[in-house]
């Protein structure tokens, strides 16, 4: 079995500052690592994810992550915030064998101030 | 890119009722459809993992005779909530997968109140 710890229940931080968010997991088998973002009263949306090949992954709205295999850690980061930025955001593993379900950490809600 | 609808986005019933809701993959086949509840402030909770054709597989836990899940084409998946109860109102969450594809996309939600 998967599990996920994202360190950080809420991060606070200012317009145009840099944030880093932390994931751990744990897993006994390879798996694929996600990063979703959920506006109030919606659906997730895919930050980014990695599959395999190069540790430091791209995604959307200019958000990276790095993969991290020997510390298990899959932190997602963003050099300079909007205030659109203000969500709850998501680090979810799936085991490569588990046809695609997903384990999710508990969610770290990130607050941009101007 | 891939999208996913829900119907309704919000629903209220009288405790005792039933709720059926709708996901819908509406630019692609999905043949694994999953099934979340979500708390307020909270994760998400796997209830199920719905294949086309084949009966759902329930998470430990959830009772599989309240949460009727039906996955009848490759683009539809239904959550039926019976005999609700207001602690079954909650943030319910479809996604759905392509075959091969290990990403999920997820539908907008549907918030559930029973009164």
């Amino acid at each position: 079995a998967q599990s996920v710890t994202q360190l950080d229940s809420q991060v606070p931080v200012f317009e145009e500052a840099p944030v880093e968010l932390r994931c751990n997991y744990s897993s006994s088998v390879s798996v694929y690592l996600f990063w979703y973002v959920q506006y109030p009263n919606q659906g997730l949306q895919l930050l980014l994810k990695y599959l395999s090949g190069s540790t430091l992954v791209k995604g959307i709205n200019g958000f990276e992550a790095e993969f991290n295999k020997s510390q298990t850690s899959f932190h997602l980061r963003k050099p300079s915030v909007h205030i659109s930025d203000t969500a709850e955001y998501f680090c979810a593993v799936s085991a490569r064998a588990s046809w695609g379900k997903f384990q999710f950490g508990a969610g770290t809600q990130v607050v941009v101030t101007p | 890119g891939a999208v996913v609808s829900q119907h309704p986005s919000w629903v209220i019933c009288k405790s005792g009722t039933s709720v059926k809701i709708e996901c819908r993959s509406l630019d692609f086949q999905a043949t694994t459809m999953f099934w979340y509840r979500q708390f307020p402030k909270q994760s998400l909770m796997l209830m199920a993992t719905s294949n086309e054709g084949s009966k759902a597989t329930y998470e430990q836990g959830v009772e599989k005779d309240k949460f009727l899940i039906n996955h009848a084409s490759l683009t539809l998946s239904t959550l039926t909530v019976t005999s609700a109860h207001p602690e079954d109102s909650s943030f319910y969450i479809c996604s759905a997968r392509e075959p091969g594809d290990y990403e999920q996309y997820f539908g907008p939600g549907t918030r559930l109140t029973v009164t």
